[in-house]
């Protein structure tokens, strides 16, 4: 069964920083690009970021380039986002969520909610 | 960014209901659309992709059609289990972004 659990979320201050995560079993990690979406309360799905099955490429929404990165490691089946300069707009549930480059998103993690707020 | 429209944002229907949700985007995205179910608390769900195939597991009352810049999903009778919000998303281009949302209620 596939399983895709994020943690890390919490209450960070304005122009802290954050570090999520998202644990992946049930299916081979290394064969899957790996996304990132997040829902501020009450609005709408907002794309985030990617990275490549094998970590060599990576893509970062505007709202969040040069703040935030992606990244994986293999040996812990387990993908990452460092969120940094963190705003109050950032503030949202995210979603990790497995698919291949091209490829709708097929598995979803439960979300971790990032809350910033002084 | 390509900009997903989707209408109407808000649907109240009952049981039995037909309805139809409109998915309109800024440019050509060819057949790179999917659709999702999103239910309070809970993750999105994948239901539609390419357009008009079903994901595994989907029941056949949803249907997808559409091509080019608008894009439609199909309840064709609705259950009570279908009261959700229902996003697009395209394929065709990073980021691969959303339509805006549409909540269906019951009447």
């Amino acid at each position: 069964e596939v399983q895709l659990v994020e943690s890390g979320g919490g209450l960070v201050q304005p122009g802290g920083s954050l570090r999520l995560s998202c644990a992946a079993s049930g299916f081979t990690f290394s064969s899957y690009a790996m996304h990132w979406v997040r829902q501020a309360p009450g609005k709408g799905l907002e794309y985030v970021s990617v990275i490549s099955s094998n970590g060599d490429s990576t893509y970062y929404a505007n709202s969040v380039k040069g703040r935030f990165t992606i990244s994986r490691d293999k040996s812990k089946n387990t993908l990452y986002l460092q969120m940094g300069s963190l705003r109050a707009e950032d503030m949202a549930v995210y979603y990790c969520a497995r698919g291949l480059w091209w490829e709708p998103l097929d598995y979803w993690g439960q979300g971790t909610l990032v809350t910033v707020s002084s | 960014d390509i900009q997903l429209t989707q209408s109407p944002s808000f649907l109240s229907a009952s049981v039995g209901d037909r309805i139809t949700i409109t998915c309109r985007a800024s440019q050509g995205i060819s057949s790179y659309l999917a659709w999702y179910q999103q239910k309070p608390g809970k993750a999105p769900k994948l239901l539609i992709y390419s357009v008009s195939t079903l994901q595994s597991g989907v029941p056949s009352r949803f249907s997808g059609s559409g091509s080019g810049t608008e894009f439609t999903l199909t309840i064709s009778s609705l259950q009570p289990e279908d009261f959700a919000t229902y996003y697009c998303q395209q394929l065709n281009s990073y980021p691969l972004t959303f339509g805006g949302g549409t909540k269906v209620e019951i009447k």
